[in-house]
């Protein structure tokens, strides 16, 4: 069975930039997860989708960071601009529902915002 | 709000060693989950524990439950290098992590 794909796997942009990383979830599971990893952090939740709609963003710094999950499966986090203290690792995770499932974790993609 | 919080956030071992990881909640949950996260790496489930009292192994780690307590604990016994590594307790329900506890095992 396929993992959690995550592309890309390392990014650097300068502040003010914009940036975009995608996850594609394993087959069949309908919830996914955007996480925020800081250095030496536990991850941060940033946004939950079930299915194709929003189920928690209560963290997500919506003036600048924005993400969608098109037809339900593949999914996209946009950073426009980009901060310094957006750098970190950015895990996206996927479950087979809500709430009392695993959670099964792409590898991620480690931001450096210069 | 919601506190996970883990001790020690740090912990070097010697290898052969036994030691206890802590995990403490402060919300009403019956299920814990520990990850494992090597360096550079992403989490790896190693345990959901599902009610209270309850207990899994695998291998030299042992998790445990006490959800009346709000405590869960992360035992290690005999530690050897390959254990080295960040171990993250997570209470699901609510998304939330705890800081993690980076062990180093050395000879």
């Amino acid at each position: 069975e396929a993992g959690v794909a995550q592309s890309p796997r390392y990014k650097i942009i300068e502040k003010r930039q914009s940036v975009a990383f995608w996850c594609n979830p394993i087959s069949g599971h309908a919830t996914l997860y955007w996480y925020q990893q800081i250095l030496g952090q536990g991850p941060k939740l940033l946004i939950q989708f079930q299915n194709n709609g929003v189920v928690d963003d209560s963290q997500l710094p919506k003036d600048r960071f924005s993400a969608e999950r098109l037809k339900g499966v593949d999914s996209t986090l946009k950073i426009q601009p980009a901060k310094l203290e957006d750098s970190a690792v950015y895990l996206c995770a996927s479950s087979l529902d809500r709430g009392k499932n695993i959670q099964y974790f792409g590898a991620g993609t480690r931001l450096s915002v210069l | 709000e919601l506190k996970v919080e883990q001790n020690p956030l740090f912990l070097s071992m010697q290898e052969g060693k036994n030691y206890t990881i802590y995990c403490n909640y402060s919300t009403t949950s019956d299920r814990l989950y520990w990850y494992r996260q090597d360096p550079g790496k992403s989490l790896e489930s190693l345990f959901v524990l599902l009610s209270n009292g309850a207990v899994k192994q695998e291998g030299r780690l042992m998790a445990s439950l006490d959800t009346k307590a709000r405590l869960s604990t992360l035992h290690i016994t005999a530690a050897v290098h390959d254990l080295s590594a960040t171990y993250f307790c997570a209470v699901l329900n609510d998304m939330r992590f705890g800081a993690g506890t980076r062990l180093t095992v050395k000879p």
